[in-house]
Protein backbone atom coordinates (compact mmCIF):
# COMPACT_ATOMS: atom_id res chain seq x y z
CA UNK A 1 0.00 0.00 0.00
CA UNK A 2 1.11 3.18 -0.86
CA UNK A 3 2.00 5.40 2.22
CA UNK A 4 1.78 8.75 2.91
CA UNK A 5 3.58 10.22 5.97
CA UNK A 6 3.20 14.13 7.49
CA UNK A 7 6.27 14.20 9.93
CA UNK A 8 4.28 15.80 12.76
CA UNK A 9 0.76 15.20 13.97
CA UNK A 10 0.48 18.15 16.12
CA UNK A 11 2.47 21.58 16.28
CA UNK A 12 2.29 24.72 18.16
CA UNK A 13 4.47 27.52 16.29
CA UNK A 14 4.96 31.08 17.59
CA UNK A 15 4.25 34.20 15.52
CA UNK A 16 6.72 35.30 13.00
CA UNK A 17 8.42 31.58 13.40
CA UNK A 18 9.65 29.97 10.04
CA UNK A 19 7.68 26.55 10.03
CA UNK A 20 8.66 23.66 7.67
CA UNK A 21 6.04 20.94 7.26
CA UNK A 22 7.23 17.58 5.76
CA UNK A 23 5.50 15.34 3.59
CA UNK A 24 7.22 12.02 2.26
CA UNK A 25 5.77 9.33 0.32
CA UNK A 26 6.89 6.03 -0.94
CA UNK A 27 5.56 4.91 -4.32
CA UNK A 28 7.24 6.96 -6.58
CA UNK A 29 3.84 9.19 -6.96
CA UNK A 30 4.87 11.97 -10.04
CA UNK A 31 2.32 14.31 -8.13
CA UNK A 32 2.01 15.71 -4.61
CA UNK A 33 -0.42 18.02 -3.17
CA UNK A 34 -0.66 20.14 0.23
CA UNK A 35 -4.40 21.62 1.34
CA UNK A 36 -5.61 23.26 4.10
CA UNK A 37 -8.72 22.18 5.92
CA UNK A 38 -10.90 25.06 7.88
CA UNK A 39 -14.21 24.74 9.63
CA UNK A 40 -17.13 25.56 7.23
CA UNK A 41 -14.23 25.39 3.87
CA UNK A 42 -13.22 22.63 3.17
CA UNK A 43 -10.39 21.41 1.99
CA UNK A 44 -8.71 24.41 -0.44
CA UNK A 45 -5.59 23.64 -2.49
CA UNK A 46 -1.99 25.51 -1.25
CA UNK A 47 0.06 24.04 -4.06
CA UNK A 48 0.97 21.28 -6.04
CA UNK A 49 4.13 19.56 -7.85
CA UNK A 50 3.90 17.37 -10.85
CA UNK A 51 7.58 16.51 -11.11
CA UNK A 52 10.90 17.48 -8.68
CA UNK A 53 11.63 20.97 -8.60
CA UNK A 54 8.26 21.97 -9.97
CA UNK A 55 5.39 23.85 -8.38
CA UNK A 56 2.46 25.35 -9.07
CA UNK A 57 0.46 27.41 -7.18
CA UNK A 58 -2.80 26.29 -5.71
CA UNK A 59 -6.31 28.34 -4.60
CA UNK A 60 -4.67 30.02 -1.32
CA UNK A 61 -0.61 30.29 -1.68
CA UNK A 62 -0.04 33.68 -0.12
CA UNK A 63 2.14 33.03 2.92
CA UNK A 64 3.13 29.53 2.04
CA UNK A 65 6.12 28.40 -0.24
CA UNK A 66 7.22 24.51 -1.19
CA UNK A 67 10.35 22.72 -2.01
CA UNK A 68 10.35 19.19 -3.82
CA UNK A 69 13.72 18.12 -4.48
CA UNK A 70 13.27 14.74 -4.42
CA UNK A 71 10.65 12.94 -5.60
CA UNK A 72 9.55 11.34 -2.42
CA UNK A 73 9.40 14.62 -0.34
CA UNK A 74 7.53 17.65 -0.98
CA UNK A 75 7.87 20.43 1.84
CA UNK A 76 5.70 23.41 3.03
CA UNK A 77 6.92 26.15 4.52
CA UNK A 78 5.51 29.05 6.36
CA UNK A 79 8.06 31.73 6.06
CA UNK A 80 6.32 33.68 8.78
CA UNK A 81 3.60 32.34 10.40
CA UNK A 82 0.23 34.05 11.48
CA UNK A 83 -1.97 32.97 13.74
CA UNK A 84 -4.87 32.97 10.45
CA UNK A 85 -2.60 30.14 9.35
CA UNK A 86 -3.33 28.02 12.46
CA UNK A 87 -5.01 25.29 10.44
CA UNK A 88 -5.24 21.32 9.11
CA UNK A 89 -2.45 20.38 6.95
CA UNK A 90 -3.13 17.33 4.67
CA UNK A 91 -0.36 16.00 2.13
CA UNK A 92 -1.19 13.75 -0.60
CA UNK A 93 -0.28 12.03 -3.44
CA UNK A 94 -1.29 10.54 -6.93
CA UNK A 95 0.67 8.83 -10.11
CA UNK A 96 -1.52 10.91 -11.53
CA UNK A 97 -5.09 12.97 -11.61
CA UNK A 98 -7.37 9.74 -13.39
CA UNK A 99 -6.00 7.56 -10.43
CA UNK A 100 -6.96 7.83 -6.48
CA UNK A 101 -5.34 9.61 -4.23
CA UNK A 102 -3.56 8.85 -0.99
CA UNK A 103 -3.63 11.45 1.99
CA UNK A 104 -1.52 11.85 5.34
CA UNK A 105 -2.90 11.86 8.23
CA UNK A 106 -2.47 15.78 8.56
CA UNK A 107 -0.89 18.12 10.65
CA UNK A 108 -2.84 20.17 13.47
CA UNK A 109 -0.61 23.68 13.40
CA UNK A 110 -1.77 25.94 15.57
CA UNK A 111 -0.07 29.59 16.11
CA UNK A 112 -0.29 31.70 18.64
CA UNK B 1 -18.86 29.42 -7.39
CA UNK B 2 -19.04 26.29 -5.72
CA UNK B 3 -18.12 23.74 -8.84
CA UNK B 4 -19.35 20.63 -6.05
CA UNK B 5 -22.40 20.81 -3.90
CA UNK B 6 -22.93 18.35 -0.88
CA UNK B 7 -26.40 17.62 0.53
CA UNK B 8 -26.91 17.30 3.55
CA UNK B 9 -24.20 18.90 5.22
CA UNK B 10 -24.84 17.01 8.64
CA UNK B 11 -26.67 13.91 8.89
CA UNK B 12 -27.63 11.36 12.07
CA UNK B 13 -28.89 8.38 11.62
CA UNK B 14 -29.49 5.04 13.77
CA UNK B 15 -27.63 2.04 13.46
CA UNK B 16 -28.87 0.04 10.85
CA UNK B 17 -29.87 2.29 9.12
CA UNK B 18 -30.04 2.84 4.83
CA UNK B 19 -27.78 6.25 4.07
CA UNK B 20 -27.50 8.31 1.47
CA UNK B 21 -24.77 11.34 0.39
CA UNK B 22 -25.57 12.77 -2.37
CA UNK B 23 -23.44 15.51 -4.46
CA UNK B 24 -23.89 17.53 -7.55
CA UNK B 25 -21.46 19.34 -9.94
CA UNK B 26 -21.07 21.89 -12.20
CA UNK B 27 -18.60 21.00 -14.85
CA UNK B 28 -18.12 17.55 -17.44
CA UNK B 29 -15.51 15.57 -15.02
CA UNK B 30 -14.07 12.39 -16.18
CA UNK B 31 -13.67 10.74 -12.86
CA UNK B 32 -15.30 11.23 -9.42
CA UNK B 33 -14.04 10.72 -5.84
CA UNK B 34 -15.64 9.51 -2.73
CA UNK B 35 -13.26 10.51 0.10
CA UNK B 36 -13.47 9.38 3.77
CA UNK B 37 -12.66 11.45 7.14
CA UNK B 38 -12.59 10.33 10.47
CA UNK B 39 -12.25 12.24 13.90
CA UNK B 40 -8.22 13.29 14.15
CA UNK B 41 -8.12 13.85 10.48
CA UNK B 42 -6.88 10.99 8.15
CA UNK B 43 -8.32 10.70 4.63
CA UNK B 44 -9.11 7.66 2.76
CA UNK B 45 -10.15 7.09 -0.87
CA UNK B 46 -12.79 5.14 -0.84
CA UNK B 47 -13.79 5.04 -4.54
CA UNK B 48 -12.82 6.74 -7.61
CA UNK B 49 -15.28 6.39 -10.53
CA UNK B 50 -16.42 7.44 -13.83
CA UNK B 51 -19.50 5.69 -14.65
CA UNK B 52 -22.19 3.63 -13.12
CA UNK B 53 -21.67 2.15 -9.97
CA UNK B 54 -18.85 0.68 -7.25
CA UNK B 55 -19.45 -1.34 -4.27
CA UNK B 56 -17.01 -2.55 -1.01
CA UNK B 57 -18.31 -3.95 1.57
CA UNK B 58 -21.79 -1.94 2.86
CA UNK B 59 -20.76 1.42 0.89
CA UNK B 60 -21.95 1.76 -2.76
CA UNK B 61 -21.22 4.62 -5.06
CA UNK B 62 -23.17 5.95 -8.08
CA UNK B 63 -22.58 7.96 -10.46
CA UNK B 64 -24.50 9.68 -13.51
CA UNK B 65 -22.75 11.54 -16.14
CA UNK B 66 -25.68 12.90 -17.68
CA UNK B 67 -27.05 14.42 -14.55
CA UNK B 68 -23.73 15.74 -13.12
CA UNK B 69 -24.56 13.60 -9.79
CA UNK B 70 -23.47 11.14 -7.79
CA UNK B 71 -24.27 9.17 -4.32
CA UNK B 72 -23.24 7.49 -1.88
CA UNK B 73 -24.68 4.85 -0.34
CA UNK B 74 -24.49 3.37 2.94
CA UNK B 75 -26.12 -0.02 3.67
CA UNK B 76 -26.98 -1.05 7.74
CA UNK B 77 -25.20 1.59 8.94
CA UNK B 78 -22.51 1.22 12.09
CA UNK B 79 -21.43 3.87 14.68
CA UNK B 80 -18.07 3.00 13.11
CA UNK B 81 -18.98 4.71 10.05
CA UNK B 82 -19.49 7.90 11.17
CA UNK B 83 -17.10 10.45 9.94
CA UNK B 84 -16.63 12.94 7.32
CA UNK B 85 -17.84 12.16 3.75
CA UNK B 86 -16.28 14.35 0.99
CA UNK B 87 -16.96 14.11 -2.74
CA UNK B 88 -14.15 15.37 -5.45
CA UNK B 89 -13.39 15.88 -8.92
CA UNK B 90 -10.00 16.17 -10.70
CA UNK B 91 -9.47 19.42 -12.30
CA UNK B 92 -6.59 21.13 -14.09
CA UNK B 93 -4.37 18.73 -11.87
CA UNK B 94 -5.54 18.76 -9.14
CA UNK B 95 -9.12 17.75 -6.75
CA UNK B 96 -12.06 20.36 -6.45
CA UNK B 97 -13.37 19.31 -3.18
CA UNK B 98 -17.19 19.67 -2.14
CA UNK B 99 -17.36 20.89 1.92
CA UNK B 100 -17.92 17.51 3.42
CA UNK B 101 -21.47 15.58 4.93
CA UNK B 102 -20.75 15.21 8.38
CA UNK B 103 -22.26 11.61 9.79
CA UNK B 104 -23.20 10.28 13.43
CA UNK B 105 -24.75 6.76 13.81
CA UNK B 106 -26.20 6.26 16.92
CA UNK B 107 -25.68 2.94 18.50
Amino acid sequence: DVKVTQSSRYLVKRTGEKVFLECVQDMDHENMFWYRQDPGLGLRLIYFSYDVKMKEKGDIPEGYSVSREKKERFSLILESASTNQTSMYLCASSPSTDYGYTFGSGTRLTVV
Amino acid sequence: KNEVEQSPQNLTAQEEEFITINCSYSVGISALHWLQQHPGGGIVSLFMLSSGKKKHGRLIATINIQEKHSSLHITASHPRDSAVYICAFGSQGNLIFGKGTKLSVKP
